[in-house]
């Protein structure tokens, strides 16, 4: 069975700070891992995807994560913070299921609630 | 195109009282899931098809039917609604097991 650890429910970061948000997975097969981000009251954006090409994905407003596989983990960073990033942001796993088949789904972890200071 | 839809936004039902959430998708998307969000949950698959026709359990069926007799609608049914059910549901789309698309969600209440 897959799982996703995100430890701890909220973030703090000042604006221009660096964001790091950790993301801990369990597979049994080579996974695929993504990260969303959810405005308030709106549905889930993926923000980028890691599926075996280079284990560093770059994503969409800067934000970027690293697969490494010695640590099962996939953390998401970005540089520098903006008010703008304020979101909830979820770490999710697919074990690549075959077609049809009964793993041909997401499992995501519990989230973790950004918040920017001035 | 208008990606992932889902009717109605927002409802209010009484316990025991029954609705249906309708999901569309013009990706042509074989796969199709309903997800609840609860605060510190997460999101959890209640159910998900594999295409037209078919339908299979995720983590959290029970209280819930489901049906995709096209391929770009899947249906999520409350037959007897109960406070427990009183959530945010999400509906999402992918091609096979690559990146799902969501819609914007339906806030349900159930009193």
């Amino acid at each position: 069975a897959q799982s996703v650890t995100q430890l701890g429910s909220h973030v703090s970061v000042s604006e221009g700070a660096l964001v790091l948000l950790r993301c801990n997975y369990s597979s049994s097969v080579p996974p695929y891992l993504f990260w969303y981000v959810q405005y308030p009251n709106q549905g889930l954006q993926l923000l980028l995807k890691y599926t075996s090409a280079a284990t560093l994905v770059k994503g969409i407003n800067g934000f970027e994560a690293e697969f490494k596989k010695s640590e099962t983990s996939f953390h998401l960073t970005k540089p520098s913070a903006h008010m703008s990033d304020a979101a909830e942001y979820f770490c999710a796993v697919s074990d690549r299921g075959k077609v049809g088949g009964a793993n041909s789904k997401l499992t995501f972890g519990k989230g973790i609630t950004l918040s920017v200071r001035p | 195109n208008a990606g992932v839809t889902q009717t109605p936004k927002f409802r209010v039902l009484k316990t025991g009282q029954s609705m249906t959430l309708l999901c569309a998708q013009d990706m042509n998307h074989e796969y199709m899931y309903w997800y609840r969000q609860d605060p510190g949950m997460g999101l959890r698959l209640i159910h998900y098809s594999v295409g037209e026709g078919t339908t299979a359990k995720g983590e959290v069926p029970d209280g819930y039917n489901v049906s995709r007799l096209k391929k770009q609608n899947f249906l999520l049914g409350l037959e007897s609604a109960a406070p427990s059910q009183t959530s945010v549901y999400f509906c999402a789309s992918s091609y096979h097991s690559d990146t799902q698309y969501f819609g914007p969600g339906t806030r349900l209440t159930v009193l």
